[in-house]
């Protein structure tokens, strides 16, 4: 399967700075991804969809100036969280979906997550 | 009614046991079903796919898709407790677009025990 890869895998900061997570597709090139978040013992939550060269779209509830997203090319998506809180704190998760010219069957793969501790 | 509903268990069963999860999906147009182990602090990791109607076997895991019921499934045979972990069932809607995201159950927590 196609590898996903995040960075970095666990971060701690202090309330009120800003922490950036990468999201790499390693073998196949991305048009889309996807950023999720994940609270303990709680399902996925989709934040926003990433498209390479456009701007992200985001799920209701998701503050765009908070959560920014930044799909510089077919193989890298940014989250930055902007003056993180400890609220903010939680399990970001990227999804890619390899470019194929059909479309229909396209599965998702997952990065490794990043843990976010904001103290 | 929910795009994808799993029963959130925890389904416990003993180890050697068939492990049966479940699935529905409201949109009768989709066209792609998945289903993805996630571990208690990891991420989710596809381990199944299907299209069509019918069986689908890799390995120990049959999933299984019934189109007219709306409903889809995983089997896992000879349950080891390793299988222990979060099942989650994933859609892919008809006529979705590229940059539409499955949608995804809320998993069922699967119990192996030894």
């Amino acid at each position: 399967g196609a590898v996903v890869s995040q960075h970095p895998s666990w971060v701690i900061c202090k309330s009120g700075t800003s922490v950036k997570i990468e999201c790499r597709s390693l073998d196949f090139q991305a048009t889309t991804m996807f950023w999720y978040r994940q609270f303990p013992k709680q399902s996925l939550m989709l934040m926003a969809t990433s498209n390479e060269g456009s701007k992200a779209t985001y799920e209701q509830g998701v503050e765009k100036d908070k959560f920014l997203i930044n799909h510089a090319s077919l193989t890298l998506s940014t989250l930055t969280v902007t003056s993180a809180h400890p609220e903010d704190s939680s399990f970001y998760i990227c999804s890619a979906r390899e470019l194929w010219a059909g479309g229909l069957y396209n599965e998702q793969f997952f990065g490794p997550g990043t843990r976010l501790t904001v103290l | 009614q929910k795009e994808v509903e799993q029963n959130s268990g925890p389904l416990s069963v003993p180890e050697g046991a068939i492990a049966s999860l479940n699935c529905t999906y409201s949109d009768r147009g989709s066209q792609s079903f998945f289903w993805y182990r996630q571990y208690s602090g990891k991420s989710p990791e596809l381990i199944m796919s299907i299209y069509s109607n019918g069986d689908k076997e890799d390995g120990r895991f049959t999933a299984q898709l019934n189109k007219a019921s709306q409903y889809v499934s995983l089997l896992i045979r000879d349950s080891q407790p390793s299988d222990s972990a979060t099942y989650l069932c994933a859609v892919n809607k008809g006529h979705q677009r590229r940059n539409t995201p499955l949608v995804f159950g809320k998993g069922t927590r699967l119990s192996v025990i030894a």
